[in-house]
């Protein structure tokens, strides 16, 4: 089993709909969450870490349920910008140690 | 805003050539890694580096792979021996306590290993 696992998409998405990303962890000690936007050859951005209550940036929604080893994003009135790729990423603890990786969500907001 | 800066941006070297990629972290990090993302592929973990030396590194980081601290503000990799499948894109990234753990990125080395 990979040790973080995403729909790699593609998702094409009309501009100003809601679009919900989701990702599994197999490491049930991880205890830092977080979703990455990266665009097209470029390095990865943190969107967002991730809270076991939940959290909210704006447009963005992250969901964490331990339970179930689950992760969600969910992106409101979706715009042109958000397009690019959501890298979910989990590291086991909250320290400095290594970030582990999903393969990607790739989104297209189309106008 | 301070950032992650990686030099140079493309580096094209032929097979069993020894290449050196560059890493200038943010100046009160204390925490190095590095990256590689293959084309097409997830990024994966190489090394983190602390208090001037390794404190992990991955199966990938075999004895082709050394890192190095040289002076106060640079952070190297060097790959050995270059492979054709050691194309790949190369993220040095740096993290602080002090800020949440937020690991920053910096913009990659293209390494294409012909």
């Amino acid at each position: 089993r990979k040790e973080v696992e995403q729909d790699p998409g593609p998702f094409n998405v009309p501009e100003g709909a809601t679009v919900a990303f989701n990702c599994t962890y197999s490491n049930s000690a991880s205890q830092s969450f977080f979703w990455y936007r990266q665009d097209c050859r470029k390095e990865p951005k943190l969107l967002m870490s991730v809270y076991s209550s939940g959290n909210e940036d704006g447009r963005f929604t992250a969901q964490l349920n331990r339970a179930s080893q689950y992760i969600s994003l969910l992106i409101r009135d979706s715009k042109l910008s958000d397009s690019a790729t959501y890298l979910c990423v989990v590291r086991s603890n909250f320290g400095n140690e290594k970030l582990t990786f999903g393969t990607g969500t790739r989104l297209t907001i189309i106008p | 805003e301070p950032e992650v800066t990686q030099t140079p941006s493309h580096q094209v070297t032929q097979m069993g050539q020894e290449v050196i990629l560059r890493c200038v972290p943010i100046s009160n990090h204390l925490y190095f890694y590095w990256y590689r993302q293959i084309l097409g592929q997830k990024v994966e973990f190489l090394v983190s580096f602390y208090n001037n030396e390794i404190s992990e590194k991955s199966e990938i980081f075999d004895d082709q792979f050394s890192v190095e601290r040289p002076d106060g503000s640079n952070f190297t990799l060097k790959i050995r021996s270059t492979k054709l499948e050691d194309s790949a894109m190369y993220f040095c990234a740096s993290s602080d306590p002090g800020q949440n753990n937020e690991a920053f990125f910096g913009q990659g080395t293209r390494l294409t290993v012909v």
